[in-house]
């Protein structure tokens, strides 16, 4: 069985540039989420999927990041415009239900020069 | 206040030799789940172990066991027989399952195991 699919692996960009993180979660997972993990941290989340709906997004900062999941599968999170805070591992997980472990994917290191 | 609490930022063992990773949680919630996750550096965060606060018996799985002290709060993970290939970050995390649902898991800040031949 495949596991959490990311990509890209590795992203470099220059500040105030839009970047986009894709995410294929487990076959059947209801539940997605997207952690930040910053250098030295564990990781923290950002927002969290039931199917399509996302119900928990309270530490998305919303006025530069966006994240959709729109048939209920795979994911994506934005980010416009990125700064050099940003700079960070991206991880998405998913479970087959909220109560269910989570499975992560290897992440996306982003670099904001 | 911090949720998760891992006060050793690096540790060292030597192979086949017994390791125990500290971890302290902070909730008033009497139902919560403790987790313990290893990160390789290749990034995956791999789930090792899990342990529910009404469990009556310390959770096991292969050569990871979690050594749970309910009234001290702690969640300590113990892996014997380290092997090289144990060396890699370790984070102890921790879920509250509140009247409006499961709250997100929360992470400690990790420990750095290396494992020495």
């Amino acid at each position: 069985e495949a596991g959490v699919v990311q990509s890209p692996r590795y992203k470099i960009i220059e500040k105030k540039q839009p970047v986009a993180f894709w995410c294929n979660p487990i076959s059947g997972h209801n539940t997605l989420y997207w952690y930040l993990q910053n250098l030295g941290q564990g990781p923290e989340l950002l927002i969290r999927y039931e199917n399509e709906e996302a119900v928990d997004d309270s530490q998305l900062p919303k006025d530069r990041f966006s994240a959709e999941r729109l048939k209920g599968v795979d994911s994506t999170l934005k980010i416009q415009p990125a700064e050099l805070g940003d700079s960070a591992v991206y991880l998405c997980a998913s479970s087959l239900r909220v109560v269910d472990e989570q499975f992560f994917g290897p992440g996306t290191r982003l670099t904001v020069l | 206040a911090q949720k998760i609490t891992q006060t050793q930022p690096g540790m060292f063992v030597q192979e086949k030799e017994a390791v125990t990773l500290d971890c302290t949680y902070d909730t008033s919630d009497p139902s919560y789940g403790l987790f313990w996750y290893k990160q390789p550096s290749s990034g995956e965060m791999i789930f090792l172990i899990y342990q529910g606060s009404y469990d009556q018996q310390n959770a096991t799985e292969g050569r990871y066991s979690l050594n749970f002290q309910k009234a001290r709060k702690s969640a300590n993970l113990v892996i014997s027989a380290s092997q090289l290939g144990d060396s890699a970050m370790y984070f102890c995390a921790m879920r509250e399952a509140t009247n409006s649902g499961n709250t997100p898991l929360v992470f400690g800040k990790g420990t750095r195991l290396s494992v020495i031949a």
